[in-house]
């Protein structure tokens, strides 16, 4: 057991450009989340996976953005056209089973100029 | 829906202080809670939880928290804080009847001076 990864941690983009980012849930994990947190606020919830499936979707997840989840098991963030809004910690989360207890990972940091 | 009121931005206090950092949920439904902590430019990290019987909950490092349904609170308290728990914290709440999502409040942080 790792941990959630991500990649990259850090990523400097020019608005306008796309972005990708890849979670790496806890293996046997099914449900898996996206969060993004801004600088002094608490995560907000983006979208939810269980398995392959896009459960929900936030209205904060607006065209530009997609998440997939092909096989279940990674899953990838991809905003395009980014703009400066955009830039924000983007946070991956999983969680296995019946348990109710979530767990994240370090999370990408994105700054768009 | 569910939401989460954390009643202080900022928390400071002296080392070997007690302190407590104040939650306040709204639910329609049973929930769960939890604490999760970050530290600077790192992830949340999980503290305590409450899922069911006992509504008080204890983390290995010295807090605690009490589940009151009466007063939708779940404040989290620490008779003697320690420099290295300076860190931002998270109340979140889900739903019990579901596996989805956690909502967040917006953090307190707590800052402990020597």
């Amino acid at each position: 057991d790792t941990g959630v990864s991500q990649n990259p941690r850090h990523k400097i983009t020019k608005r306008g450009q796309n972005v990708t980012f890849r979670c790496d849930p806890i293996s046997e994990h099914n449900r898996l989340y996206w969060y993004r947190q801004t600088l002094g606020q608490g995560p907000e919830f983006l979208t939810y996976f269980q398995n392959e499936a896009q459960l929900e979707k936030s209205r904060l997840l607006s065209d530009r953005f997609s998440a997939e989840r092909p096989k279940g098991s990674f899953s990838t963030l991809e905003i395009q056209r980014t703009e400066q809004g955009d830039s924000a910690m983007y946070l991956c989360a999983s969680g296995g089973g019946t348990g109710n207890t979530i767990y994240f990972g370090e999370g990408s940091w994105l700054t768009v100029v | 829906a569910q939401s989460v009121t954390q009643l202080d931005s900022q928390v400071p206090v002296f080392e070997e202080a007690p302190v407590e950092l104040r939650c306040n949920y709204s639910s329609s439904v049973s929930v769960y809670l939890f604490w999760y902590v970050q530290y600077p430019n790192q992830g949340l990290q999980l503290l305590l939880k409450y899922l069911s019987g006992s509504t008080l909950v204890e983390s290995i490092n010295g807090f605690e928290a009490e589940f009151n349904k009466s007063q939708t609170s779940f404040h989290l308290r620490k008779p003697s804080v320690h420099i290295s728990d300076t860190a931002e914290y998270f109340c979140a709440v889900k739903g019990s009847s579901n596996t989805g999502k956690l909502i967040f409040g917006q953090g307190t942080t707590l800052q402990v001076k020597p």
